[in-house]
């Protein structure tokens, strides 16, 4: 009964290649997020999809595309890995009500390594 | 624009001794405040909330994080830790971009036995 689920937990890698990262949510929650986590454990925001729009983009290069199927799922496509991208991914979800933004529930993370 | 910072990169305890983590934000608007924690190689798990009325909130595990409006702060606090406490705990703040999380860069608690 997981409520936000990520495959794969690992991924290892080359540079120059294409990965995808896929994210669930059983909540009923009408938000996704991806949030970059580097190895200093700084944690980023990097989209949000509501409904399946994209409703924040931050500062991310475009070989990073995520895509939304419909609410429950947000995938998280990269073109080209470099060195750098190399870091745990984590989902999220949360429900926007009317008074905004309920609390993020969070994914157990992917930890990617590109050598 | 919004900033989250955690005054400690390191802290180190030994069980019974009391916790501050501190964490003071950068945003003069309205502000939901949260405090999540990291256990080793698992995910963020919500500690507490803050969204709005009494600035005194109690979290899960014996947690509790005070909102001082005038000092843009919000500090954990538990006032005995236990070895099982030994996590990365986050502080973030949600301001006018509704949803976008700006995190803290983490303290890390080490308690010993």
């Amino acid at each position: 009964d997981t409520a936000v689920s990520q495959t794969p937990k690992y991924l290892v890698t080359q540079m120059g290649n294409d990965k995808s990262i896929k994210c669930e949510q059983n909540l009923g929650h009408d938000t996704m997020y991806w949030y970059k986590q580097d190895s200093k454990k700084f944690l980023k925001i990097m989209f949000s999809y509501n409904n399946k729009e994209l409703i924040i983009n931050e500062t991310v290069p475009n070989r990073f595309s995520p895509k939304s199927p419909d609410k429950a799922h947000l995938n998280l496509h990269i073109n080209s890995l470099e060195l750098g991208d190399s870091a745990v991914y984590f989902c999220a979800s949360s429900l926007l009500v009317s008074g905004g933004f309920e609390t993020q529930y969070f994914g157990p993370g992917t930890r990617l390594l590109v050598l | 624009a919004q900033s989250v910072s955690q005054h400690n990169h390191h802290v180190i305890l030994s069980e019974a001794a009391s916790l501050e983590l501190g964490c003071n934000y950068s945003y003069g608007g309205t502000v939901n405040l949260f405090w999540y924690v990291q256990y080793p190689g698992q995910h963020l798990q919500l500690l507490l909330k803050y969204f709005s009325g009494d600035p005194l909130v109690k979290g899960i595990k014996g947690f509790e994080a005070e909102f001082i409006k005038s000092k843009f702060s919000f500090n954990l606090r538990k006032p005995s830790v236990q070895w099982s406490d030994t996590a990365e705990y986050f502080c973030a703040v949600e301001g006018n971009q509704g949803g976008k999380l700006i995190f803290g860069q983490g303290t890390e608690l080490s308690v010993k036995p």
